[in-house]
């Protein structure tokens, strides 16, 4: 069974960082691609990261393109998100996901429960 | 705003067909997908490229695509398919984008 947990979010002030982890289990974590979504509280959802099977490519949003780096360890099945510079609008549920590709899409075939970020003073 | 755009809401009856659009000019070029999110839990993928539906979802989710609009169609919807429903495509090379997302209310 495939299972992704997140931990690592809680509350930060305004320019501060936090580490997001996500353990993963239930499948050959070294063969696919993982992925950060975020959602806004009441929002929809949006994608904000992407890293390889093998973490040799990644990609971002434009929204957190040199605050936010991406990064896994495939010898523990795991996958990060150092997350700096926080604003505000990046007060948000963040979602760890197993990531598929096809054609040059990424998409998302199994979300974690998620870990919610907050930032405020 | 959005490059993927799609109703905030659609409401259905128990029974009846639930058609949810997506459109955008990459979705002529480019598969969509669709992930339904219930109150409180992570997101499910329910379609893949386009069409394609995920072992263990429902056949009454199906997909489809004509240009640059995709329609996810839930035929005799159920109170459980009460839901949000996102669409998903790439937005420029390497990135990947999602609609606003559309709430299905079951009336």
């Amino acid at each position: 069974e495939v299972q992704l947990l997140e931990s690592g979010g809680g509350l930060v002030q305004p320019g501060g960082s936090l580490r997001l982890s996500c353990a993963a289990s239930g499948f050959s974590f070294s063969s696919y691609a993982m992925s950060w979504v975020r959602q806004a509280p009441g929002k929809g959802l949006e994608w904000v990261s992407t890293i390889s099977d093998n973490g040799g490519s990644t990609y971002y949003a434009d929204s957190v393109k040199g605050r936010f780096t991406i990064s896994r360890d495939n010898s523990k099945n795991t996958l990060s998100l150092l997350v700096s510079s926080l604003r505000a609008d990046d007060t948000a549920e963040y979602y760890c996901v197993k990531t598929l590709v096809s054609v040059a899409i990424y998409y998302f075939d199994f979300w974690g429960q998620g870990t919610l970020v907050t930032v405020s003073s | 705003s959005y490059e993927l755009t799609q109703p905030p809401s659609v409401s259905v009856s128990p029974g009846q067909t639930a058609r949810i659009t997506c459109s955008g000019d990459v979705l002529a070029k480019q598969y969509a997908y669709w992930y339904q999110q219930k109150p409180g839990q992570a997101p499910v993928l329910v379609i893949y490229k386009d069409s394609e539906r995920p072992s263990g979802i429902p056949e009454r989710f199906s997909g489809s695509s004509s240009g640059t609009e995709v329609t996810l169609t839930i035929s005799g919807v159920q109170a459980e398919d009460e839901a949000d429903y996102y669409c998903q495509s790439a937005d420029s090379s390497d990135t990947w984008v999602f609609g606003g997302g559309t709430k299905l209310t079951v009336l």
